[in-house]
């Protein structure tokens, strides 16, 4: 299976606000997990990405915690601000092939002020 | 900054009509994407390629086909637009290693 679920579907924080975003996965092959962030009108953008050798990475406000057991992995965002309003995808690449990912269907985050 | 342009912003076309999206990188990626964008469904693969004029099918190519005939070109071809084609199209390259970039995307409206 190459399916990435993805939660919550919507998410509203207050500023100042801690938010999560959670991605779960079947394929233990996957070896690389970005999440990208998307602005109307723009195209995505990779925030942040980790791969299963660690369990956390963190780059500045972003972090990402990643449970290998559980086949889990998610995206906090610290002292949430307005302009971190977005869509975020979760993804998943496959260790053979040709570097495809596979994505989560996203999640409208609204920090309101 | 690695780069991929998408020609178009915005089109509207026509049921039936031959649409060509372009797409350009400018850091001799190998390997290129067409992702189609729908709200609820998130990026779903329709082709990508590994080299010049080698492609794969992704997750849905039905009604789609794809050409590239230069490593920084990449095209998406639908033969007989339809109105469920009706979408925002994405176009991204990567390194090996798995980072993804994209092109800022094409909406395009069959009418």
């Amino acid at each position: 299976q190459q399916q990435v679920k993805q939660s919550p579907q919507s998410l509203i924080v207050q500023k100042g606000g801690i938010s999560i975003i959670n991605c779960a996965y079947e394929n233990t092959a996957f070896d690389y997990f970005p999440w990208y962030q998307q602005f109307p009108g723009k195209g995505p953008a990779l925030l942040i990405a980790i791969r299963p050798d660690v369990s956390e990475k963190k780059e500045g406000r972003f972090t990402i915690s990643f449970n290998k057991s559980a086949k889990q992995f998610s995206l906090h965002i610290m002292d949430s601000q307005p302009g971190d309003s977005a869509t975020y995808f979760c993804a998943a690449r496959l260790n053979s092939g040709y570097s495809t990912l596979t994505f989560g269907k996203g999640t409208m985050l609204l920090v309101s002020p | 900054d690695v780069k991929v342009t998408q020609s178009s912003r915005y089109l509207v076309k026509r049921t039936g009509e031959k649409v060509f999206l372009e797409c350009v990188q400018d850091m001799d990626h190998e390997n290129m994407f067409w992702y189609r964008q729908d709200p609820g469904l998130g990026l779903r693969l329709i082709y990508f390629s590994y080299d010049v004029k080698m492609k794969e099918k992704g997750d849905i190519p039905e009604g789609y086909s794809v050409s590239r005939e230069k490593k920084e070109r990449f095209s998406l071809i639908l033969e007989s637009a339809s109105t469920n084609q009706t979408s925002m199209y994405l176009c991204a390259s990567s390194v090996p290693t798995g980072e993804a970039f994209f092109g800022q995307g094409t909406r395009l409206t069959v009418v």
